[in-house]
């Protein structure tokens, strides 16, 4: 069974842009979360979804949304990047409950 | 806001040491889970841990829920090389809502 994927590895943004960044959970998973990790903070609840609906969110501003598809794959986006959204941003699927698999990240840096 | 704090933050022995990691909050989870995680990749799960007192067995690695369900060890006897990494705990508060730990950072010296 193949992992949750994560696209791209890697990403360098400038401030003010925007940026967004997919995760495609493993097959059948039907839950996916995303998380921010950076050194200061460590790593930061921001929201999951299953079955296309937010069930839960984490405490970030209205710049960072998500949304997912019916074939579970999701989408972050980040409008309006500043200096402090660099960080890695991780993804988690999972069946709906239980054990959550993490995906290897998006490396995002802003200048 | 739940906080789950580590300790020790850093940690750099020598193989064949032993070493305990405490995960300590003032709230009570339903669930508490211990990852790794190693550079270029994301964390990967060791174990749950649901009822007060538990105690779970993985190898070389030792898991213990409090009894009331606020704080949990990780002890790890004869450590290798191969354990270095970012070792997470992580509570559960809703759904697949995971506050995690602030992190401890082993390194195993061959």
């Amino acid at each position: 069974k193949a992992g949750v994927t994560q696209t791209p590895r890697y990403l360098i943004k400038t401030r003010g842009q925007q940026v967004t960044l997919s995760c495609s959970p493993i097959s059948g998973h039907r839950s996916v979360s995303w998380y921010q990790q950076t050194p200061g903070q460590g790593l930061q609840f921001l929201f999951e979804y299953f079955s296309e609906t937010q069930r839960n969110k984490g405490n970030f501003p209205g710049r960072f949304s998500g949304r997912q598809f019916s074939n579970s794959r999701s989408e972050m986006n980040v409008s309006t990047l500043e200096l402090g959204d660099s960080a890695l941003y991780l993804c988690a699927s999972s069946p709906g409950q239980g054990e959550q698999f993490f995906g290897p990240g998006t490396r995002l840096t802003v200048l | 806001t739940q906080l789950l704090e580590q300790s020790p933050q850093f940690l750099s022995i020598q193989e064949g040491e032993n070493l305990t990691v405490y995960c300590n909050s003032s709230s009570v989870f339903s669930s508490l889970q211990w990852y790794r995680q190693e550079p270029g990749e994301g964390p990967v799960l060791l174990v749950t841990v649901v009822t007060g007192g538990e105690v779970k067995k993985l190898k070389r690695l030792t898991f213990q829920f409090g009894d009331a369900r606020k704080d949990s060890s990780l002890h790890i006897t004869a450590a290798q090389p191969g354990d270095t990494g970012l070792y997470l705990c992580a509570g559960e508060t809703g759904f697949q809502k995971l506050v995690f730990g602030t992190g401890t950072r082993l390194l195993v010296s061959p």
